[in-house]
């Protein structure tokens, strides 16, 4: 079974301040993606990366940033945090070709205030 | 605009009746999966079906591509199958190498004793 990991599990962040998502998958997924859930908009993707050094916008970009610095880890970034950016994330990685199953992590719950 | 649509948006069962969800696309895809989520949990993958059908178990889903719509039946439900269910689509994007999953809302169902 993959592993997805992320952290922290929960977060409480001040508006302005800076926040750091990490996720680290186990299984040599080229593909890793940061996603949104919320309320009435379900998953939606932020950003995502096909390997080590590359990431690619999502559907609602503005305001996250991400890093892929190895196969295992990919970080969504929040330099300016704002209180539209409560929500619970999701981190995914995938295989590039035929089935494309998505192995979910746990999710971080995050609350700017 | 909601790419995925899925219907219907919460479902109450008593336990052993069974569900059909429904999930149709506004454009074209080749791939359609089913994922489960547990209420504030991850999500996990059911099916991958990109035509005709495919079972798991108690699981059976139908997709007929050319008509953009996917379905998922749940025969004899169980008290443990209550949570949520999305219905995601692979999508192509122009200029973009790889392809992305984009998820729809989901369906709530709670099945009762």
């Amino acid at each position: 079974e993959a592993a997805v990991t992320q952290s922290p599990r929960n977060k409480v962040a001040v508006t302005g301040g800076k926040v750091t998502l990490s996720c680290n998958q186990t299984n040599n997924h080229n593909n890793m993606y940061w996603y949104r859930q919320d309320t009435g908009h379900g998953l939606r993707l932020i950003h995502y990366s096909y390997g080590a050094g590359s990431t690619e916008k999502g559907d609602i970009p503005d305001g996250y940033k991400a890093s892929r610095p190895s196969q295992e880890n990919f970080s969504l970034i929040l330099e300016l945090a704002t209180p539209s950016q409560t929500s619970v994330y999701f981190c995914a990685s995938g295989v590039d070709r035929g089935q494309n199953t998505l192995y979910f992590g746990a999710g971080t719950r995050l609350s700017v205030l | 605009e909601q790419q995925v649509q899925q219907s219907p948006a919460s479902l109450v069962l008593q336990e052993a009746e069974n569900a059909e969800l429904q999930c149709s696309f506004s454009i074209f895809t080749n791939q359609v999966q089913w994922f489960y989520q547990r209420p504030g949990g991850r999500l996990v993958s059911l099916l991958y079906n990109p035509s005709g059908t495919k079972q798991s178990g108690r699981l059976t889903s139908t997709t007929v591509i050319k008509e953009r719509r996917s379905s998922l039946h749940i025969s004899s439900s169980q008290i443990t199958d209550s949570g949520t269910y999305l219905c995601a689509m692979e999508r192509s994007d122009y200029g973009s190498s790889g392809n992305k999953l984009i998820f729809g809302i989901g369906t709530l169902l709670s099945v009762k004793p």
